[in-house]
């Protein structure tokens, strides 16, 4: 059964870069997954952020691209975020989740990380 | 590119149904037969009840059914329990085209059972 879990600061400053890492347990990065990431800003829906595949393939939200990076790390069996350029609007529950090749819903989910963004 | 359309809010009485929608367009909801529902308790994960439009993931109950037309789909979930009062989100699959998003949410409809 595989298993996500999000980590990384939990306060970013403004203009600052919000790194995260998703750990991936009970199964191997580099299966034919798609490992995305979604955020969550407070009292608002879901936003898809970008997913990366085991080949280091990458699809971006247009709207965070230009801030955006979605990396692996085969060696450590995780992959990570990098936003830079944060304000407050990327203040966020985020979360890492999976979607297998061929199947296009979300299966698995991180049990998400509260980023908030402040001075 | 705006979020898919879901109601702000719903409610229904203990035992009875109630239908969340979620209306998208037709590079979405209206193309793509990948749409799915997330149930989402406070301060945790959402979780996976509807896939495909229509199918339910192993371990949910059938109370739980999904549809579509044109380019709104909904759930339904009948026999309301006191564990249905949730969050519940819609996501359609919109493909991997360059300059577009792959996923799209809806905004979360909240869901009181009286």
């Amino acid at each position: 059964q595989v298993q996500l879990q999000e980590s990384g600061p939990g306060l970013v400053k403004p203009s600052g870069t919000l790194s995260l890492n998703c750990a991936v347990s009970g199964g191997s990065i580099r299966s034919s997954n798609w490992w995305t990431w979604v955020r969550q800003s407070p009292g608002k829906g879901l936003e898809w952020i970008g997913e990366i595949y085991h080949s280091g393939n990458t699809n971006y939200n247009p709207s965070l691209k230009s801030r955006v990076t979605i990396s692996l790390d085969k060696s450590k069996n995780q992959f990570s975020l990098n936003l830079t350029s944060v304000t407050a609007a990327d203040t966020a529950v985020y979360y890492c989740a999976r979607w297998l090749l061929n199947f296009y819903y979300m299966d698995v989910w991180g049990r998400g990380t509260t980023v908030t963004v402040s001075s | 590119q705006s979020a898919l359309t879901q109601p702000r809010s719903v409610s229904g009485s203990l035992g009875q149904s109630v239908t969340i929608s979620c209306t998208g367009t037709s590079s979405d909801v209206g193309i793509f037969n990948y749409v799915s529902w997330y149930q989402q308790h406070p301060g945790k994960a959402p979780k996976l009840i509807i896939y495909d439009v229509t199918k339910r993931p192993s371990g949910v109950p059938d109370r739980f059914s999904g549809s579509k037309s044109g380019n709104t789909a909904s759930l339904t979930i009948s026999g309301l329990q006191a564990g249905d009062d949730s969050d519940y989100f819609c996501c359609s699959y919109t493909g991997p085209y360059a300059g577009a998003y792959t996923w799209m949410f809806g905004g979360g409809t909240k869901l009181t059972v009286l």
